[in-house]
């Protein structure tokens, strides 16, 4: 979507290594999300933030660390990747809960 | 405890016929719904946002109702087409820390 982006699209790590992936916004919204999609489970809250260095956690956020150090950049940090860590992770940002999500591309993680 | 519940889960239907699709929620008290679209190995694409003071809202061959007092919302696609298969999602907004989604409904429009 135009004013979020994802970075990596995709990657494969090995188990055990740290993985950073970044979320980018250009729409200066003030709520940032990180969920993961797996088959079975739908979409599942990790981390999210309110504000620069404002964040929280989500249902699943056993494993992850984020960061926010700027309004348009958050960061999801895998600290020591597992196997089921494989998944595809998306970025999603909302100016306040009356205006609707924005949804990234995702990034599709597999961890070998 | 919000729960979202989509109907059907699946459907199959040939070209040209007008579908609705279900969204069914336990707490009332939303600010907002918000439908979705996923093509495979994509992510979710925004299709309708309908706010909580609002009864309906469309956007080309889209039409998605809201009935708070009942719980429901409808997403009516008409004349559908090939290109509208994708999974379909609902989803209403937990204060600002969670979108809690529905359990979606996969459509194939086959020619």
């Amino acid at each position: 979507d135009a004013g979020i982006t994802q970075s990596p699209r995709h990657k494969v790590t090995e188990t055990g290594t740290p993985v950073t992936l970044r979320c980018h916004q250009t729409e200066n919204h003030r709520y940032m999300y990180w969920y993961r999609q797996d088959p079975g489970h739908g979409l599942r809250l990790i981390h999210y933030s309110y504000g620069v260095k404002d964040t929280d956690k989500g249902e699943v956020s056993d494993g992850y660390s984020v960061s926010r150090s700027k309004t348009e950049d958050f960061l999801l940090t895998l600290e020591s990747a597992t196997s089921s860590q494989t998944s595809v992770y998306f970025c999603a940002i909302s100016d306040s809960a009356g205006d609707g999500y924005t949804f990234g591309s995702g990034t599709r993680l597999t961890v070998v | 405890k919000q729960e979202v519940t989509q109907i059907p889960a699946a459907l199959s239907v040939p070209e040209g016929e007008n579908l609705v699709l279900n969204c069914s929620f336990t707490d009332s008290a939303i600010y907002n719904l918000q439908w979705f679209r996923q093509d495979p190995g994509k992510g979710l694409t925004s299709l309708l946002l309908i706010q909580s003071s609002q009864r309906e809202q469309t956007s080309g061959r889209l039409n998605a109702s809201l009935d708070k007092s009942s719980g429901r919302s409808t997403l009516y696609i008409a004349a559908s087409q090939p290109g509208d298969s994708a999974t379909y999602l609902c989803a209403v907004p937990r204060n600002t820390d969670k979108l809690i989604f529905g359990t979606g409904t996969r459509l194939q429009v086959f020619p």
